[in-house]
């Protein structure tokens, strides 16, 4: 069975500092992953997906994330934090069970970024 | 319009009442999702649409969760006999087509609480 894994259910940074949010993923086969942010009472937003392609993946409001094979990893980073960064953020591997395709998700990190 | 909606938007509902959820997904998606996410933890899939047809709907809970999508397009998640446990948010997401690299665009959930 395909899951991530999210270390880190809270992460605090200073604005302007590094975000580093880390995902670690489990899969038989070759996953599709992908990183999401929530706001407050609000929908996810696609972050950024790794589909195969290049292994360093860029997304929007400046994030990135790097998929590691060897490491089973696709952590999230972030060269300097924004206070509006502040939010959680979601794992998600592309699952294929019970005949169809859908998410599996991780447990979340709740971003705080100090000002 | 542009991005999927839900209504209502915030639902309280008496133990043993029914609810009605409903989804307007992004105009020509195939596929429709419904999730669950229970307070501080992530997404949990519920059913899957491609078009009328509900293909999977492995993630329900019980017999008392039911979903369809009669033409397509707009989506109802009902719920009878509503207890404590079905409190949380029922995310609904769309995408363009049916592959596991499909970006699943969601949105706002609707914020069910069982009194």
């Amino acid at each position: 069975a395909q899951s991530v894994t999210q270390l880190g259910s809270h992460v605090s940074v200073s604005e302007g500092a590094l975000v580093l949010l880390r995902c670690n993923y489990s899969s038989s086969v070759p996953p599709y992953l992908f990183w999401y942010v929530q706001y407050p009472n609000q929908g996810l937003q696609l972050l950024l997906k790794y589909t195969s392609a290049a292994t360093l993946v860029k997304g929007i409001n400046g994030f990135e994330a790097e998929f590691k094979k060897s490491e089973t990893s696709f952590h999230l980073t972030k060269p300097s934090a924004h206070m509006s960064d502040a939010a959680e953020y979601f794992c998600a591997v592309s699952a294929f069970t019970s005949g169809t395709y859908k998410y599996i998700f991780g447990t979340g990190t709740r971003l705080k970024v100090l000002a | 319009g542009a991005g999927v909606s839900q209504s209502p938007r915030y639902k309280v509902a008496k133990r043993g009442q029914d609810v009605a959820l409903r989804c307007d997904p992004i105009s020509g998606h195939v596929s429709l999702f419904w999730y669950q996410q229970a307070l501080g933890q992530g997404p949990e899939f519920l059913t899957y649409f491609q078009n009328e047809a509900q293909l999977d709907k492995s993630g329900l809970p019980s017999d008392r969760f039911f979903a369809e999508r009669p033409e397509g397009s707009v989506s109802t998640l009902k719920i009878q006999r509503t207890q404590q446990e079905d409190s949380a948010v029922y995310l609904c997401a769309s995408s363009l087509g049916l592959g596991n690299t499909d970006t699943q665009y969601f949105g706002p959930g609707t914020r069910l609480t069982v009194l």
